[in-house]
């Protein structure tokens, strides 16, 4: 079984510039999340999509960053304009439903020089 | 909102049995408790996930008290592959009041397994 598939895996961009990751999650998962983990701390969740609703961005920074799920499938974070502590690592995650395990992709690192 | 306290780091020997505790007071009724680990430069893997008493799978048992409020992570005879991160997880309700789950990490523990 194909597991959650991320790009890039590496990103360096100036402050100001924008970037955006993508993610493909399992085929048939309903629930995706976005984390955002930066050095040394737990994974913080940004946003979580059931199908192509947002259910919870309670802590995404709306005014930079911002999340789409077309179709209930593919997902893109974007940042505009990246600051210098969005340096981390993005987490996708897929899941059937809230209830169940979630599985992780290998993580996009940002640096913001 | 359900938080979690796991101790900062852990050390352990290959061959030994590791048991790291989670306190989640404010657990409600309907959480579940869930346990990932993380290696270096990986996204968290799922390990195991209870609600009450005892639960077992292939890699790691769960010990859950009747009261709920803390939990027990038991890894086996731990070899150094097992050096990683580990999270407890409570399940928790998203904003709104909708019972989506939210997947919430703390800190975690860093287990070192030496030779």
């Amino acid at each position: 079984e194909a597991g959650v598939a991320q790009s890039p895996r590496y990103k360096i961009i100036e402050k100001r510039q924008s970037v955006a990751f993508w993610c493909n999650p399992i085929s048939g998962h309903a629930t995706l999340y976005w984390y955002q983990q930066i050095l040394g701390q737990g994974p913080k969740l940004l946003i979580q999509f059931q199908n192509n609703g947002v259910v919870d961005d309670s802590q995404l920074p709306k005014d930079r960053f911002s999340a789409e799920r077309l179709k209930g499938v593919d997902s893109t974070l974007k940042i505009q304009p990246a600051k210098l502590e969005d340096s981390a690592v993005y987490l996708c995650a897929s899941s059937l439903d809230w209830r169940t395990e979630a599985f992780f992709g290998q993580g996009t690192r940002l640096t913001v020089v | 909102l359900a938080k979690t306290t796991q101790p900062i780091s852990m050390d352990s020997y290959e061959g030994q049995e590791v048991n790291i505790t989670c306190s989640h007071n404010n657990i409600a009724t309907n959480d579940y408790i869930t346990w990932y680990q993380q290696f270096p430069s990986q996204g968290p893997r799922f390990i195991i996930q209870g609600y009450k008493t005892k639960v077992t799978n292939e890699v790691a048992s769960l010990f859950i008290p009747a009261d709920r409020k803390s939990s027990t992570l038991s890894l086996p005879r731990v070899s150094l592959s097992d050096t990683a991160v580990y999270y407890c997880l409570v399940g928790d309700e998203a904003a709104g009041g909708t019972s989506y789950g939210k997947l919430t990490f703390g800190q975690g523990t860093i287990l070192t397994v030496h030779p």
